[in-house]
């Protein structure tokens, strides 16, 4: 059945390295989310985009954190540099707008990524 | 701007014994309704929405989540609770005079004992 990948799904990494995250999203969802899981803040969102355009960023540390979409069948979250505060769940999640409505997401299984 | 409250960060429920896990909104405009499950090491799985119509909205796994307008509520229930339920458990709400943006929960923890 269809489901949201992402890549890697683990990744361990020093502080000031840059770190990029990959989803491909359902195949026909042209909505895409990206959110952080951590257990103080729970799950926040970063941002999102509909097709391909992003329409709301207003979550992301915008000094370190980079969000795009090459294409359709790719979104990518990248930080440069990352720090220790960085280290979370990241989580995408796709879905499908349609005349302007989204309605339920499909979450990816997460990258876990953790900065020393 | 849109809000949801979960009561209660931990629920503990016998096996075979109906279970609730609260949840609570505040929007401006009209809400859409959402449940999600996560297992450990898991992304989210959607479980059930509420949109429009039937305030009694049936979902995956046995789950259902009733609407109250009045109260502000959207609490899941389950007739009889299996142990492979115990989870962690969002509630979601789009508020949808806000756009896209969906807004989640703390997180319930739902502990089935056998």
């Amino acid at each position: 059945d269809a489901r949201v990948t992402q890549t890697p799904r683990h990744k361990v990494t020093e502080m000031g390295q840059e770190v990029t995250m990959r989803c491909q999203p359902i195949l026909g969802h042209n909505t895409v989310f990206w959110y952080r899981q951590t257990m103080m803040q729970g799950l926040e969102l970063l941002a999102y985009f509909r097709n391909r355009a992003p329409l709301d960023d207003s979550g992301m540390p915008k000094d370190r954190f980079s969000a795009e979409m090459p294409d359709a069948t790719l979104a990518t979250l990248k930080i440069q540099p990352s720090e220790p505060r960085d280290s979370a769940v990241y989580f995408c999640a796709s879905g499908l707008t349609l005349a302007g409505e989204n309605y339920e997401q499909y979450f990816g299984p997460g990258t876990r990524l953790t900065v020393t | 701007a849109q809000s949801v409250a979960q009561p209660e960060d931990q629920v503990n429920v016998a096996e075979g014994n109906p279970l609730t896990v609260k949840c609570t909104y505040s929007v401006s405009g009209n809400p859409y309704l959402f449940w999600y499950v996560q297992y450990p090491n898991r992304g989210l799985q959607f479980l059930l929405k509420y949109i429009t119509g039937d305030n009694l909205v049936k979902g995956s796994y046995g789950f259902e989540a009733e609407f109250n307008k009045s109260q502000t509520s959207f609490h899941l229930k389950k007739p009889s609770a299996l142990v492979s339920d115990s989870a962690l458990y969002f509630c979601a709400v789009r508020d949808t005079h806000y756009g896209q943006n969906f807004v989640f929960g703390p997180g319930t923890r739902l502990s089935v004992l056998p």
